[in-house]
């Protein structure tokens, strides 16, 4: 089993969609989790952070359920801009004086037409 | 844009040749990060440095050689590489060893081909 699975897609959307995007985890030692976005040809940057009481920034919204180690993202009226690849990404990280790695998912390639 | 530059964007090479892909990060930061994203698979780790010393080596093959000589620049010293050492080699850096919630930053990427 993959430590991060995506479904890879691609999602073809029109402008104005909303679309979600599912992310499952294998280890449930996981302690944080991120959205990072990726356009065609360009190196991946964060769009969010993913807390277990779920958060909100403008159009996007993610969620983390811990008991089903399953991650979210939500993105309302869709953008042509929004086209991109959206990687989800686990921290394991078991506190202390460790340190976590980031383990990145396959990406999710979203296309959003006119 | 992101505080983190790579050199050279492109890179072709024979199997023979020996070549060397350079980091810079403006950001202050005291960890940097050697990634590689082949086509359809996920980003791999490949080396972490944490004030210039190596913390990581994720099972990458000799032919790959990272040099860190302080914490703002790291390089990654390519010899003797095969044709399925092609990809887009990411470096990213981080205030310090991501624990909780620290982001990484990454460079635009050096997109190698293996001839």
């Amino acid at each position: 089993r993959k430590e991060v699975e995506q479904d890879p897609g691609p999602f073809n959307v029109p402008e104005g969609a909303t679309v979600a995007f599912n992310c499952t985890y294998s280890n449930s030692a996981s302690q944080s989790f991120f959205w990072y976005r990726q356009d065609c040809r360009k190196e991946p940057k964060l769009l969010m952070s993913v807390y277990s009481s779920g958060n909100e920034d403008g159009r996007f919204t993610a969620q983390l359920n811990r008991a089903s180690q399953y991650i979210s993202l939500l993105i309302r009226d869709s953008k042509l801009s929004d086209s991109a690849t959206y990687l989800c990404v686990v921290n394991l990280w078991s506190g202390g004086t460790s340190y976590g790695k980031l383990t990145f998912g396959q990406g999710t390639i979203l296309t959003v037409h006119p | 844009e992101t505080g983190v530059t790579q050199t050279p964007r492109h890179l072709v090479m024979g199997m023979t040749n020996k070549k060397s892909l350079k980091c810079e990060q403006h950001l202050g930061h005291n960890a940097m990060y050697w990634y590689k994203q082949s086509a359809k698979k996920p980003l791999e780790l490949m080396f972490v440095y944490s004030l210039e010393e190596r913390v990581e080596n994720n099972s990458v093959p000799s032919r790959f050689s990272p040099e860190c000589p302080n914490s703002s620049h790291l390089f990654l010293h390519l010899h003797t590489l095969q044709p399925e050492d092609s990809a887009l080699y990411l470096c990213a850096s981080s205030q310090d060893l991501v624990t909780g919630t620290d982001t990484q930053y990454f460079g635009p990427g050096t997109r190698l081909t293996v001839l």
